[in-house]
């Protein structure tokens, strides 16, 4: 079944460095790829997405690319602030009904 | 502020006691998701509903989960003869689900459940 497979977590980082968080996908077909965000105390936000392969999502910052030969959707960022601090979910959909398949979750720190 | 709402927040109940819990969903979308979130994991699909029918239940709803969504507004779901197993956070998902293409699912600040 389709499944995803991302980076345990929790990844500590200062202030400006750079950020990868891996995110790699099981599944037939081409679904679609997304990066979920969730801040302390809050709900589930969609970060970004990416609907066929090669296509990059960005948002606030963030990008990844939709890399089919590797079945990955990696997180980046350039420079991470305070502010990013919170736990990202990659996730993929595929069928009619829209259902997100989520990984585990990783959990971000960033430190001033 | 017109989100997605589920009440209650937080509930604590004994085992083999039955539980509801609600959401209702921003006006006008279509479609509506439950998921179930155990510490540490990310959500797992349970259910979901196109209006008032319900499309797909995922295996981990079993026989004591019961989901309805009787005008195609707000939804309920029900736990019977809670075990410990079932504590989660319990989260609730809408989408305009039109167009045959992907709506972005925005989600509710969940319902933690507790079973003791």
């Amino acid at each position: 079944g389709n499944s995803v497979t991302q980076m345990e977590g929790p990844v500590t980082l200062s202030e400006e460095a750079f950020l990868t968080i891996n995110c790699t996908y099981t599944a037939t077909g081409y679904p679609s790829l997304f990066w979920y965000v969730q801040y302390p105390g809050e709900g589930l936000q969609l970060l970004l997405k990416a609907t066929k392969a090669d296509d990059k999502g960005s948002n606030k910052g963030f990008e990844a690319t939709y890399r089919k030969e590797t079945t990955s959707f990696h997180l980046e960022k350039g420079s991470v602030q305070v502010s990013d601090s919170a736990v990202y979910f990659c996730a993929l959909s595929q069928d009619s009904s829209y259902k997100l398949i989520f990984g585990s979750g990783t959990r971000l720190l960033v430190r001033p | 502020d017109t989100g997605v709402s589920q009440n209650p927040r937080h509930k604590i109940t004994k085992r083999g006691q039955n539980v509801t819990f609600r959401c209702d969903p921003i006006s006008e979308h279509n479609r509506l998701y439950w998921y179930r979130q155990t510490l540490g994991q990310g959500p797992e699909f349970l259910t979901y509903f196109q209006n008032e029918a319900q499309l797909e239940k995922s295996r981990l709803l079993s026989d004591r989960f019961s989901a309805e969504r009787p005008k195609g507004s707000f939804s309920t779901l029900e736990i019977q003869r809670t075990e410990q197993g079932d504590s989660a956070m319990y989260l609730c998902a809408s989408s305009l689900g039109r167009g045959g293409t992907y709506n972005e699912q925005f989600f509710g600040p969940g319902t933690r459940l507790t079973v003791l």
